[in-house]
């Protein structure tokens, strides 16, 4: 089975861009969640969808949005870019939200804010 | 916000040495999960502890968790030069007893020297 895929890999953006993260979730697996990862606050819960549905949504500015298609790929959208988003995106999915499950996470796309 | 906190924040050890990570947090939780993550690339899942558990085995992996105290350690046995990589406690809040949101701690960098 193929893991969480998440393009592109590598990112360089300038102040005031916008950018759109892709992840495709194992197959079968409806859960999507993202994750930002920074030296200064580690790993931070952006959030959760499931079924097209956001869920659950971290404690972020809403210039941080997303959403879930019906085949259960999903992206993340950064509007105006800031320099403190420089990040590890991380994206994660499992086979839905309930019960006690392992998340399976993607290598992550790094963005760079110049 | 990060859950806890990981302690030591930084492991250097000889190969075939046993290397013990412990990780606090401070809400009440549904179950606690160790994950590994090497330079650049995305979170590989160790293993999962429920709450109503106290220890658990995987391989050269042994975890403990004390919800008295709300702490939780990991145990690798007969390191390995590739065990070298940044480890992470994460806990799923028992208050969203249906939600996909791990909170992380801060990570313990573990180095294995040959």
């Amino acid at each position: 089975k193929a893991g969480v895929t998440q393009t592109p890999r590598y990112l360089i953006k300038t102040r005031g861009q916008q950018v759109t993260l892709s992840c495709s979730p194992i197959s079968g697996h409806r859960s999507v969640s993202w994750y930002q990862q920074t030296p200064g606050q580690g790993l931070q819960f952006l959030f959760e969808y499931f079924s097209e549905t956001q869920r659950n949504k971290g404690n972020f500015p809403g210039r941080f949005s997303g959403r879930q298609f019906s085949n259960s790929r999903s992206e993340m959208n950064v509007s105006t870019l800031e320099l403190g988003d420089s990040a590890l995106y991380l994206c994660a999915s499992r086979p839905s939200p309930e019960g006690s499950q392992p998340q399976h996470f993607g290598d992550g796309t790094r963005l760079s804010i110049l | 916000s990060q859950q806890g906190e990981e302690d030591p924040q930084a492991l250097s050890i000889q190969e075939g040495e046993n290397a013990t990570m412990n990780c606090s947090y401070k809400t009440s939780i549904n179950n606690l999960q160790w994950y590994r993550q090497n330079s650049g690339r995305g979170l590989v899942h160790l293993i999962l502890i429920r709450s109503n558990e106290r220890e658990k085995h995987s391989g050269r992996l042994r975890v403990t968790l004390d919800t008295s105290k709300k702490s939780s350690s990991l145990l690798i046995t007969a390191s390995r030069a590739a065990d070298t990589a940044s480890y992470f406690c994460a806990t799923d809040d028992s208050a969203r007893a249906a939600g996909n949101k791990l909170t992380f701690g801060g990570g313990t960098r573990v180095l294995v020297k040959p």
